[in-house]
């Protein structure tokens, strides 16, 4: 069965600190997709990345960089020089499906509040 | 670009009473979802549609029902609303190729007492 497991209830930084929020996972599949959305304050559901267990490539965006380990069954979200814009909760998620519907397993959230 | 819209926004339900809420996509996608996120369990799947005319059970359907008679529009239904329900529900939708993000619309937080 897919878990998706986010330790860290709430996290709580300093503006300018970077931040690791972490994502485990559990499947039984080789071929699967790992996403992060982010929820800010005004409850919306912002995507912000998709990664397929094929690339363990590292992407960065601007301050965002996720790092993708196979061997760890990781996915990890870092911020670099957080602002307090970035506050908000993460769910990190996964799905098993190649094509059709994508029944996304969340994980629990980390709430990150990015104090001034 | 309206995307997902929900509707509504807010609604307090009696136990027992019923409701249905509405999800309208703009996108032409194929496939709906509906999610209920509770605190500290992340956003869990209720039902979901592979198309106009069909629905499946996700992962917590009971207490609920759904259909989708028109590709568009994915309605999510409370015949008899219990405390337990309460929570934001999340419509979604996503295209028929590939793999892609869902997109969600703003959510309905819904109270029963």
């Amino acid at each position: 069965a897919q878990k998706v497991t986010q330790a860290q209830t709430e996290i709580s930084v300093v503006e300018k600190e970077d931040v690791t929020l972490d994502c485990v996972y559990e499947t039984r599949d080789t071929t699967y997709y790992l996403f992060w959305y982010k929820q800010p304050p005004s409850g919306e559901l912002v995507f912000l990345i998709r990664r397929n267990s094929f690339d363990e490539q590292n992407e960065i965006s601007g301050r965002y960089s996720w790092n993708f380990q196979k061997s760890t069954s990781s996915f990890n979200f870092t911020i670099t020089a957080s602002q307090v814009v970035d506050s908000a909760v993460y769910f990190c998620a996964l799905s098993e499906a190649e094509e059709g519907a994508q029944k996304l397993v969340f994980g629990q959230g980390t709430r990150l509040t990015i104090n001034p | 670009n309206a995307g997902v819209t929900q509707t509504p926004k807010f609604r307090v339900l009696k136990t027992g009473q019923s409701m249905t809420l509405l999800c309208a996509q703009d996108m032409n996608h194929e496939y709906m979802y509906w999610y209920r996120q509770d605190p500290g369990m992340g956003l869990r799947l209720i039902h979901y549609s592979v198309g106009e005319g069909t629905t499946a059970k996700g992962e917590v359907p009971d207490g609920y029902n759904v259909s989708r008679l028109k590709k568009q529009n994915f309605l999510l239904g409370l015949e008899s609303a219990a405390p337990s329900q309460t929570s934001v529900y999340f419509c979604a939708s996503t295209r028929y190729r590939g793999v892609s993000p869902l997109h969600f619309g703003n959510g309905t937080r819904l109270t029963v007492t």
